[in-house]
């Protein structure tokens, strides 16, 4: 089955640099690959996603570049702000009524 | 926008006893429903796939027996947990696709809920 891997486990930035988040995934057949925060007690919420016909995406200060040939994903926050400190997941699935298999997390910390 | 209600959101419970969650998508149709469990700072690792009308499939490791999960319907699955440990404390969070959206359609998760066995 699908494994997805994720680096860093933890990432701490200063306000207004930037990050960045990576993650691989084994299965070639995976074809939808979304980045959800979660904060504290809460549930995941969806932040932005790709699907493998398109090799970025963008809105606003967050974008994900995908490289299907070499299997990996990357979220790239911009600008960043204390409020984006929370735990990142990234997430791998084949279409269909198959689930998301997600990452570890990445737990990003703002400092001010 | 498509919504999923997840049913307590906490509950304390004494060893032994069973619990009852509820995963209702509100304003769409789902024939396949997904339940995870969070542990304190870990990843959401998938459960189960509860399937409507049908036997929900397992993940290795996961004890059929103990997580009851049955999908009567089109919108609503259910995880029992039977006689809870304290080991089974945890997050247990239920998602959701919209059946006519097919494979594109996002995955939508309910809020949670927080089991504390005692």
């Amino acid at each position: 089955g699908e494994n997805v891997e994720q680096h860093p486990s933890t990432l701490s930035v200063q306000e207004g640099d930037s990050a960045v988040i990576k993650c691989t995934y084994s299965d070639s057949a995976s074809n939808y690959f979304p980045w959800y925060k979660q904060e504290l007690g809460k549930r995941p919420q969806l932040i932005i996603d790709i699907r493998s016909n398109v090799g970025e995406k963008k809105d606003q200060r967050i974008a994900v570049t995908l490289n299907k040939t070499a299997k990996h994903f990357s979220l790239h926050i911009t600008e960043t702000q204390p409020e984006d400190s929370a735990v990142y997941f990234c997430a791998a699935m084949v279409s269909g009524n198959t689930p998301l298999v997600f990452g570890k997390g990445t737990r990003l910390s703002v400092i001010a | 926008g498509a919504v999923v209600s997840q049913h307590p959101s906490r509950v304390i419970c004494k060893s032994g006893t069973s619990v009852k969650i509820e995963c209702r998508s509100l304003d769409f149709q789902a024939t396949t429903m997904f339940w995870y469990r969070q542990f304190p700072k870990q990843s959401l690792m998938l459960m189960a796939t509860s399937n409507e009308g049908s036997k929900a499939t397992y993940e290795q490791g996961v004890e059929k027996d103990k997580f009851l999960i049955n999908h009567a319907s089109l919108t609503l699955s259910t995880l029992t947990v039977t006689s809870a440990h304290p080991e089974d404390s945890s997050f247990y969070i239920c998602s959701a696709r919209d059946t006519k959206g097919g494979g594109n359609s996002p995955l939508h998760f309910g809020n949670g809920t927080r089991l504390t066995v005692t």
